[in-house]
């Protein structure tokens, strides 16, 4: 049963790029997480993805968007980068929890952005 | 406002020594759940448990149990007979039930240090 997927695991951009970070959930899985986690803290809240639409957004500029697709993967994209976006940024899956709303989170190992 | 404290940025114990990591909370809701994680060298946060503000049975599995208090928002975490596997991250993270609610708030981690 594969986990939870991201790609690519380490990438390198300057400061004005453009990236796109994928994810691919877990088994089962219908909700995806986007987190940032600098060095050093805990991760930050992006947005979470369910049946394809944008459904709770954290602290990020318009520059962070996202998207999921029929099949529950999910896209990260982030616009005219600063070296402040330098982190890992973490995917994590759910299954819709009718009582909790959010399932536990499942983790991929991330994605190590260096914004130079 | 939510928020979730780990006072303790870096443990330092040897192999076969009890530790305890703490977790302070804060939240206004009512319901709401609580988790730990850890996080390995690898980046991927691996759950080990999730706990629900009505349950404050203290939690024993293997070498780890859990002490969740609700007179004190804190939800602490123990290791006994600690091995040099258990070195990591460990977050604590609040996930409140409100309608259209679905992040998870994570504290700074702490760093256990396993020495041989």
């Amino acid at each position: 049963d594969a986990g939870v997927t991201q790609s690519p695991t380490h990438l390198i951009k300057t400061r004005g790029q453009q990236v796109t970070l994928r994810c691919s959930p877990k088994s089962g899985h219908d909700t995806v997480s986007w987190y940032q986690q600098a060095l050093g803290q805990g991760p930050q809240f992006i947005f979470q993805y369910y049946e394809e639409e944008e459904r709770q957004r954290g602290n990020f500029p318009d520059r962070f968007s996202g998207h999921q697709f029929p099949n529950y993967s999910s896209e990260l994209n982030v616009n005219a980068l600063l070296l402040g976006d330098s982190a890992l940024y973490l995917c994590a899956s759910s299954l819709e929890d009718r009582e909790m709303g959010t399932g536990e989170l499942f983790f991929g190992e991330g994605s190590r952005l260096t914004v130079l | 406002a939510q928020k979730v404290t780990q006072a303790q940025t870096e443990i330092s114990v040897v192999e076969k020594e009890d530790v305890t990591l703490d977790c302070v909370y804060e939240t206004r809701d009512t319901t709401y759940y609580l988790f730990w994680y850890k996080q390995p060298p690898s980046g991927e946060l691996v759950f080990l448990i999730r706990r629900n503000s009505f349950d404050e049975q203290n939690e024993i599995s293997g070498r780890y149990s859990w002490n969740f208090q609700k007179s004190t928002s804190s939800f602490n975490f123990t290791i006994t007979a600690s091995q040099v596997v258990d070195s990591a991250v460990y977050f604590c993270a609040l996930s409140e039930n409100l309608p259209g609610t679905y992040k998870y708030i994570f504290g700074t981690g702490t760093r256990l240090k396993v020495l041989a």
